[in-house]
């Protein structure tokens, strides 16, 4: 199974920051790579697919970059509802989809 | 609107079977790839089992043999039959819309339900 690994799996930010999580991939995916936001209690919400294209209605202060093996998801200039947890996932290797560990975006 | 909504998550004791339901509005379940994903308690999201549209069924390895994943096109719902469920299989249960990105060519999984919670314990 192609293992995806995030980093940070956490840390604190302040309101306007821009802040970058990066994912891994074990093996090369091309650019078959989703992010998600999941908040507490939430579903996962799915804001990037095909490593960078937005998802409709995600506001444009996120992007995604990388192909291959390292992704980064980049929030330009955070905000308030943005503190969550995010998740890198493959889909490469379908059926057998898998997830990154979370990183999760504290408040300073 | 389009919409997955779980039900049927509860408290089971190890050993024992639990289904699980999710109904979809907006949209038809046949026509789709529909997964089941789940979380334990602060811990990150797995993929369970998934549905093809044309009616294949794939799971992972740790529930494969006990979970079985199907659907009613009737009542547009999905399922997910567990049996033999261990404590380990104690999370919240997704169900989740699968891209289909290009012919046979499926994606990140773009619409969620609210979960269920089971939990495995005597």
């Amino acid at each position: 199974a192609i293992r995806m690994t995030q980093s940070p799996s956490s840390f604190s930010a302040s309101t306007g920051d821009r802040v970058t999580i990066t994912c891994r991939a074990s093996q090369g995916i091309s650019s078959y790579l989703a992010w998600y936001q999941q908040k507490p209690g939430k579903a996962p919400k799915l804001l990037i697919y095909a490593a960078s294209t937005l998802q409709s209605g995600v506001p444009s202060r996120f992007s995604g970059s990388g192909s291959g093996t390292d992704f980064t998801l980049t929030i330009s200039c955070l905000q308030s509802e943005d503190f969550a947890t995010y998740y890198c996932q493959q889909y490469y290797s379908y059926p057998q989809w898998t997830f990154g560990q979370g990183t999760k975006v504290e408040i300073k | 609107e389009v919409q997955l909504v779980e039900s049927g998550g509860g408290l089971v004791q190890p050993g024992g079977s639990l289904r699980l339901s999710c109904a979809a509005s907006g949209f038809t379940v046949s026509s789709n790839y529909m997964s089941w994903v789940r979380q334990a308690p602060g811990k990150g999201l797995e993929w369970v089992s998934v549905i093809y549209s044309g009616g294949s069924t794939y799971y992972a390895d740790s529930v494969k043999g006990r979970f079985t994943i199907s659907r009613d096109n009737s009542k547009n719902t999905l399922y997910l039959q567990m049996n033999s469920l261990r404590a380990e299989d104690t999370a919240v249960y997704y169900c989740a819309r699968v891209e289909s990105i290009a012919a046979g060519e499926l994606g990140a999984f773009d619409i969620w339900g609210q979960g269920t919670m089971v939990t495995v314990s005597s």
